[in-house]
């Protein structure tokens, strides 16, 4: 199974853009990056996905290095409901989350 | 829609008991997973169906157990529970296997004393 690396916690100033960076050097070729949150006492909710292209949705934008070895979620203007645990995750059967990255947004 | 719902919300079992957990997932959606979340642990995959089929496993012991219904409706059972199963379970269902996005539920909070 790919594994993901992330920085253990960061903050973020509200209204500035948090950058959110994962490595997966071992990803396969056809395997996507999933990105998930999980605010407190919630279950994780889904953000975004990608393959080898840059996406954007209406929560995030995902940029993917393009040897695919590594990611960066933006959160083009974060908010203190921002707050939370983000997950990088190289689907595997079953997908696994590590410790994810948590972010502090601060006024 | 109606979004992943898990009964019940909160268990507090003793020691040797066992526990059903039920999941019924978001309408259309054939795909349940389940996943343990512990504060030491983080979140672990213990499996997943689909069309009644267990199609994955995490690396649980034997007491961990799953089934999947026809209208896609999941239970997961613990029997002898131990201290170390107290965790929050948490059930997420996908309209496929290996589907992109899950939709997690707010989970089972089990406490084990």
């Amino acid at each position: 199974d790919a594994k993901t690396t992330q920085p253990t916690s960061m903050d973020c100033a509200e209204g500035r853009a948090a950058n959110l960076p994962c490595n997966h050097s071992t990803i396969s070729g056809n395997e996507y990056v999933y990105w998930y949150r999980q605010i407190h006492s919630q279950g994780p909710q889904y953000i975004i996905h990608g393959l080898k292209n840059n996406e954007t949705n209406e929560m995030a934008s995902l940029i993917i290095t393009e040897d695919r070895k590594s990611s960066t979620l933006i959160l083009p203007h974060a908010t203190l409901r921002d707050t939370a645990v983000y997950y990088c995750i190289v689907r595997a059967p079953g997908m696994r989350f590590g410790a994810g990255t948590r972010l502090t947004v601060k006024p | 829609k109606a979004g992943v719902t898990q009964t019940p919300r909160y268990l507090i079992k003793t020691r040797g008991q066992q526990v059903t957990l039920s999941c019924s997932p978001i309408s259309g959606h054939r795909s349940v997973s389940w996943y343990q979340q512990t504060p030491g642990q983080g979140l672990q995959f213990l499996f997943e169906y689909f069309s009644e089929t267990q199609r994955n496993k995490g690396n649980f012991p034997g007491r961990f157990s799953g089934r999947q219904f026809s209208n896609s409706r999941s239970e997961m059972n613990v029997s002898t529970l131990e201290l170390g199963d107290s965790a929050l379970y948490l059930c997420a269902s996908s309209l496929v296997t290996k589907s992109e996005k899950l939709f997690f539920g707010s989970g089972t909070q089990l406490s084990v004393l």
